[in-house]
C-alpha cells in the first residue's frame, strides 16, 4: 500500500487533456513538501517530469504541467500524444515516516 | 551526459544476501546523494535509504535497518546497497537516484536503469 494515492489508470483520446491525482496526508504533502511527478516511458527508467510542484526540468514540454493544494497534488498533460503512453508517478516526502514516499503510479493509456 | 548504470539482473535464495552497483559518469560523484529505491511487482516504489558518496555518512529506512548497508568507491564513482537475510518479500526491481542539487532537494533529478533481484528457492 502507497503512502500516497494515485488512480491505478487513465485514458484520453489524441489532443485531449487528462489529470492524474496524488492524495496526501497532513504528514507530507499537507505539511508543505513538495511533489515531483516522474514518467517512465515502456522499457525505459522513469525520468523526472515536475518538480517542487510545478516546475519543468528543460526538455519537458509545456504541454505538462502540476499543480498542488493542500494534502494532494495533480498532473495534467494537455494536447495528449502517442508517445505519452506509460506509467507516471509522485514523490514526496513524509515527516512522520522520514522517508521519502510515492504513489502506486498511474497508466495513461492514449486511445 | 549524466547517466547512472546498475549491475545486472541477480537470482538469489532465501537467506542470501545480494549486491548491486550503481556506477555514476558525467558529474562530480561526491557532489551528490545517491538513493536506494525498489518496486516490487504490481507496487508503488518504496524508498530504501542514502549515502552521501563524499562522507560515507548513511540513511536508511527503519524497515531495513540491521540488514541494509550502502558503500560507496570513489575512486571509480560507484555506490553499492547490500541487502541481506533476503526473503520473497525483498523481490523487486532496485533502482538507484542521483538527488538533484546535491542534498536536500527531496528530488531525484536522474536514475539508474533498475536491477531485478529475484528471491526464489
Amino acid at each position: 500500500q502507497s503512502v500516497l494515492t494515485q488512480p491505478p489508470s487513465v485514458s484520453g483520446a489524441p489532443g485531449q487533456r487528462v489529470t492524474i491525482s496524488c492524495a496526501g496526508r497532513s504528514s507530507n504533502i499537507g505539511t508543505g513538501y513538495d511533489v515531483q511527478w516522474y514518467q517512465q516511458l515502456p522499457g525505459t527508467a522513469p525520468q523526472l517530469l515536475i518538480y517542487r510542484n510545478n516546475n519543468r526540468p528543460s526538455g519537458v514540454p509545456d504541454r505538462f504541467s502540476g499543480s498542488k493544494s493542500g494534502t494532494s497534488a495533480s498532473l495534467a498533460i494537455t494536447g495528449l500524444q502517442a508517445e505519452d503512453e506509460g506509467d507516471y508517478y509522485c514523490q514526496s516526502f513524509d515527516i512522520s515516516l522520514s522517508a521519502w514516499v510515492f504513489g502506486g503510479g498511474t497508466k495513461l493509456t492514449v486511445l | 551526459q549524466v547517466q547512472l548504470v546498475q549491475s545486472g539482473a541477480e537470482v538469489k535464495e532465501p537467506g542470501a544476501s545480494v549486491k548491486v552497483s550503481c556506477k555514476a559518469s558525467g558529474y562530480t560523484f561526491i557532489g551528490y546523494f545517491i538513493h536506494w529505491v525498489r518496486q516490487a511487482p504490481g507496487q508503488g516504489h518504496e524508498w530504501v535509504g542514502w549515502i552521501n558518496p563524499d562522507s560515507g555518512d548513511t540513511n536508511y529506512a527503519q524497515r531495513f535497518q540491521g540488514r541494509l548497508t550502502m558503500t560507496r568507491d570513489t575512486s571509480i564513482s560507484t555506490a553499492y546497497m547490500d541487502l541481506s537475510r533476503l526473503t520473497s518479500d525483498d523481490t523487486a526491481i532496485y533502482y538507484c537516484l542521483r538527488e538533484k542539487d546535491g542534498s536536500g532537494s527531496l528530488i531525484a533529478d536522474y536514475w539508474g536503469q533498475g536491477t531485478l533481484v529475484t528471491v526464489s528457492s
